[in-house]
């Protein structure tokens, strides 16, 4: 598509259930990104995906966190068992390859765990 | 690990006003970007930096690779109302795959 995609825009959900969340990144770009941006803060880091590389998960916040990139396209970040310090905005990003040209980030997916 | 700072967090100007701001870290990046976020929406690239001592405009926006490569600092000049936002950088080091963001500036201009 002509910009990177997610869905939804808004989530509300209960304490305790988990949550999908969906990211389709601009086609072609090999690397995606999740960030995650919490009220006023800046961006932190989440999970990398390289082509057909392990993803560098070094930034997942707990095991309640997860992603999988299917078919080197469409990403989903799944939260099991959300808490409400997971309320946040979380960002997608994609690139051509690699992080070196910068990224173009969606518009984001405003979770809200109540 | 890595870190930036910004600074200043918020500021309100004038229309018509320059603005500066700046972004250090206590590591050496080999790459900075200038990101804009507007409200509900998500950051968009303004410009990128790839060498020490680069300087670099878009339009009304200048930015700077700082020559100890620890920081950048970000110029707008003759603000407008659509400048409002915030303002992130980003630093990527030699071996990082992924961008370190700052915590933003949060800019807000007064007609």
């Amino acid at each position: 598509g002509a910009g990177v995609s997610q869905s939804p825009s808004n989530k509300v959900t209960e304490k305790g259930k988990d949550v999908e969340l969906r990211c389709d990144p601009i086609s072609g770009h090999t690397a995606l990104y999740w960030y995650r941006q919490s009220l006023g803060q800046g961006l932190e880091f989440l999970i990398y995906f390289q082509g057909n590389s392990a993803p560098d998960k070094s930034g997942l916040p707990s095991d309640r966190f997860s992603a999988e990139r299917t078919g080197g396209s469409v990403s989903t970040l799944t939260i099991q068992r959300t808490q409400q310090e997971d309320s946040a905005v979380y960002l997608c990003a994609s690139s051509l390859q690699g992080a070196g040209g910068g990224y173009t980030f969606g518009s984001g997916t405003r979770l809200t765990v109540v | 690990g890595q870190q930036l700072n910004q600074s200043p967090q918020s500021m309100f100007i004038q229309e018509g006003e320059d603005v500066s701001m700046n972004c250090t870290s206590s590591s050496i990046f080999n790459t900075w970007l200038w990101y804009k976020q507007d409200p509900g929406e998500g950051p968009v690239l303004l410009i990128a930096l790839y060498k020490a001592g680069e300087l670099t405009s878009n339009g009304r926006l200048t930015a700077q690779f700082g020559i100890t490569r620890k920081d950048s600092f970000l110029n707008i000049s003759a603000s407008i109302p659509s400048d409002v936002g915030i303002y992130f950088c980003a630093g990527l080091s030699n071996y990082g795959q992924n961008f370190v963001f700052g915590p933003g500036t949060r800019l807000s201009v007064l007609p």
